[in-house]
């Protein structure tokens, strides 16, 4: 079955950088675009940006150009997202979502928290 | 952006009780919106797609409808295991925006 295996918590200093792990099994990688989403209780889910595994095309939410770069490894069937110039509002769980049927989350990963704080 | 504004943000029911949420967007999005469901601690799951129509899996006392720019989420007869957090998506315009959520208790 589809499966979107994502990296652990992370606690990490302001101003550094994070970079996030999803990881697919289940289906054909290449095959199906890949969203980002951003979870806190202040400002529920956000959309973050997509990539397209095949191509690497990508699409961002303004809020979030600057901050979020998506990226893939086809090899490993792997997602990544890395988070720049970190500060305490980037502090929530972020989820990876398959898009599905046509442009719907059909499958998400299990969130990864990330904590900002010195 | 488009807005979504979902309401209630909680709501408490009985079971085997109707329960209706709303989403209202700011604009027409035609039927591009989907409804998700995330159960506490876990992660959102799709429900509805297309404004109408139930995701694999989805039990039928689900159902989702659509009056202009007004969206509607029924569960039929509310189970023990609908307890959690319900929250609409727009895929009309990037970027895609989701409401609130809403918090739904058992009373």
């Amino acid at each position: 079955q589809v499966q979107l295996q994502q990296s652990g918590a992370e606690l990490v200093k302001p101003g550094t950088s994070v970079k996030l792990s999803c990881k697919a099994s289940g289906y054909t990688f290449t095959s199906n675009h890949m969203n980002w989403i951003k979870q806190t209780t202040g400002q529920g889910l956000e959309w973050i940006g997509i990539i397209n595994p095949g191509s690497g095309g990508t699409s961002y939410n303004v809020k979030f150009k600057g901050k979020a770069t998506l990226t893939v490894d086809k090899s490993s069937s792997t997602a990544f997202m890395q988070l720049s110039s970190l500060t305490p509002e980037d502090s929530a769980v972020y989820y990876c979502a398959r898009v599905g049927r046509r442009v719907w989350m059909d499958a998400w990963g299990q969130g990864a928290s990330v904590t900002v704080s010195s | 952006d488009i807005q979504m504004t979902q309401s209630p943000a909680s709501l408490s029911a009985s079971l085997e009780e109707i329960v209706t949420i709303t989403c209202q967007a700011s604009q027409d999005i035609g039927n591009w919106l989907a409804w998700y469901q995330q159960k506490p601690g876990k992660s959102p799951q799709l429900l509805i797609y297309d404004a109408t129509s139930l995701a694999d899996g989805v039990p039928s006392r689900f159902s989702g409808s659509r009056s202009g720019t007004q969206y509607s989420l029924k569960i039929s007869r509310l189970q023990v295991e609908d307890i959690g957090s319900y929250y609409c998506q727009q895929a009309h315009s990037n970027p895609n925006t989701f409401g609130a959520g809403t918090k739904l208790e058992l009373k």
